[in-house]
């Protein structure tokens, strides 16, 4: 079964420092979405994309973050000044049309940032 | 305001025993709905949809009521395996076609016996 791949599993950055987090999704899925999960907590939405373009951002998704497809494989999601508090499990996840398609998750990456 | 409800258990049952889990939504425009489950560390992975008709896939049996914005997830002769988080998840579906902002609830925790 085709899956959803995420790298690295484990990010340790220092505070103020830039991330990417990379994605690979499912290679026929069209849309694209970065969640994230705070230890403890629920997981969030953060964006979705579709077109080469975000379609939707939650409130969370700030300057700080940024998305691209800079080939046909990868989705990825920059953090540019890392904050203590952008501590969490980053999922990406893929699906092949948004008429309420169940979404397939990555494994996640889980960012540390001290 | 939570938008997605649930009891966050832990429920501990033994092997074989029914068990029942609930979850309350709060934005009336809801148009799709999940279970998924998540094992500790690991992604959420999808459980089943959720129909307006209720609908069985082995022994889960997923439940909706629009009126009382309620779902609920039976699971029947629950086993060792079924030991996980379960997410109630609902998608909004709002902001030009994107429906993969998906709402998570905060899951309810089940622990299963020998």
């Amino acid at each position: 079964e085709p899956e959803v791949t995420q790298t690295p599993s484990h990010q340790v950055t220092q505070m103020g420092q830039e991330v990417i987090l990379r994605c690979v999704p499912i290679s026929n899925h069209l849309y694209f979405y970065w969640y994230r999960q705070i230890l403890g907590q629920k997981v969030e939405f953060l964006v979705s994309f579709y077109n080469n373009e975000i379609s939707e951002k939650s409130e969370i998704f700030d300057d700080q973050f940024s998305v691209e497809r800079p080939d046909g494989s990868n989705f990825t999601l920059k953090i540019r000044s890392t904050k203590l508090e952008d501590s969490a499990m980053y999922f990406c996840a893929s699906s092949p049309t948004v008429n309420n398609s169940p979404l397939h998750f990555g494994n996640g990456t889980r960012l540390t940032v001290t | 305001r939570k938008e997605v409800e649930q009891d966050p258990g832990p429920f501990n049952v033994p092997e074989g025993a029914t068990v029942a889990f609930n979850c309350t939504y709060s934005n009336s425009a809801s148009q799709s709905f999940f279970w998924y489950r998540q094992d500790c560390r690991k992604e959420p992975k999808l459980l089943m949809s959720v129909y307006s008709s209720g609908n069985e896939d082995g022994r889960f049996t997923a439940q909706l009521n629009r009126a009382s914005q309620y779902i609920s997830l039976l699971i029947r002769d629950s086993k060792l395996s079924d030991s996980a988080t379960y997410l109630c998840v609902v998608n909004v579906g709002n902001y030009g076609g994107s429906q993969g902002n998906l709402i998570f609830g905060k899951g309810t925790k089940l622990s299963v016996k020998p």
